[in-house]
């Protein structure tokens, strides 16, 4: 089966760049989408075919796919960008990644 | 605005059975397909299950199959889970999803989930 593989955790200064990664084989022939979830929050979707933010979503947003990896870049990072971070693609089926937890100091 | 409101989890005994109810407005619901996603707790996001717009294709995560079942009424805008023969691991908030789906100008096909529920809570344990 297809699988998503994300750093565990990501850790970012406020006003930095956050770089969060998602690999797959020949993820880049694929649509990447990205999912961010806070405590106590469901799911939302902050990237959607590897670029494109829903309405709502910060421009400080940005999605990229090449290859075997996908990033989702978060630019000058706020405190409560402070979530975890699914990568999802489609393979016959849904495929999540593990998440990434990301720290915001 | 998408609005997805699950319902029917609660505490069950290991093999025992729940369904879930996800009811849905402010979208054409018979127009997408649907998906189940759950999040255990310390664990993440867990594809459950999906069904197409039109309810005659579903698809289940493996460790799912043989024991849940997705169905819809596109008539009362309700997405549901029969979660039978259930397991400690079971035990996770379920989220309904909303899916936008479909082929681009360049015949690329995608996928994803743009309407989450706020999720309901389902407990296995004796």
């Amino acid at each position: 089966s297809y699988e998503l593989t994300q750093p565990p955790s990501v850790s970012v200064s406020p006003g930095q760049t956050a770089s969060i990664t998602c690999s797959g084989d020949n993820l880049g022939d694929k649509y990447a989408s990205w999912y961010q979830q806070k405590p106590g929050q469901s799911p939302v979707l902050v990237i959607y075919r590897d670029t494109k933010r829903p309405s709502g979503i910060p421009e400080r947003f940005s999605g990229s796919n090449s290859g075997n990896t996908a990033t989702l870049t978060i630019s000058r990072t706020q405190a409560m960008d402070e979530a975890d971070y699914y990568c999802q693609a489609w393979d016959s089926s849904v495929v999540f990644g593990g998440g990434t937890k990301l720290t915001v100091l | 605005e998408v609005h997805l409101l699950e319902s029917g989890g609660g505490l069950v005994q290991p093999g025992g059975s729940l369904r879930l109810s996800c009811a849905a407005s402010g979208f054409t619901f018979s127009s997408y397909a649907m998906n189940w996603v759950r999040r255990a707790p310390g664990k993440g996001l867990e594809w459950v299950s999906g069904i197409r717009d039109s309810g005659g294709s579903t698809s289940y995560a493996d460790s799912m199959k043989g024991r849940f079942t997705i169905s819809r009424d596109n008539s009362k805008n309700t997405l549901y889970l029969q979660m039978n023969s259930l397991r400690a691991e079971d035990t996770a908030i379920y989220y309904c999803a909303k899916a936008d789906s479909g082929t681009d100008a360049t015949s690329h096909f995608y996928y994803y989930m743009d309407g989450w529920g706020k999720g309901t809570t389902v407990t296995v344990s004796s």
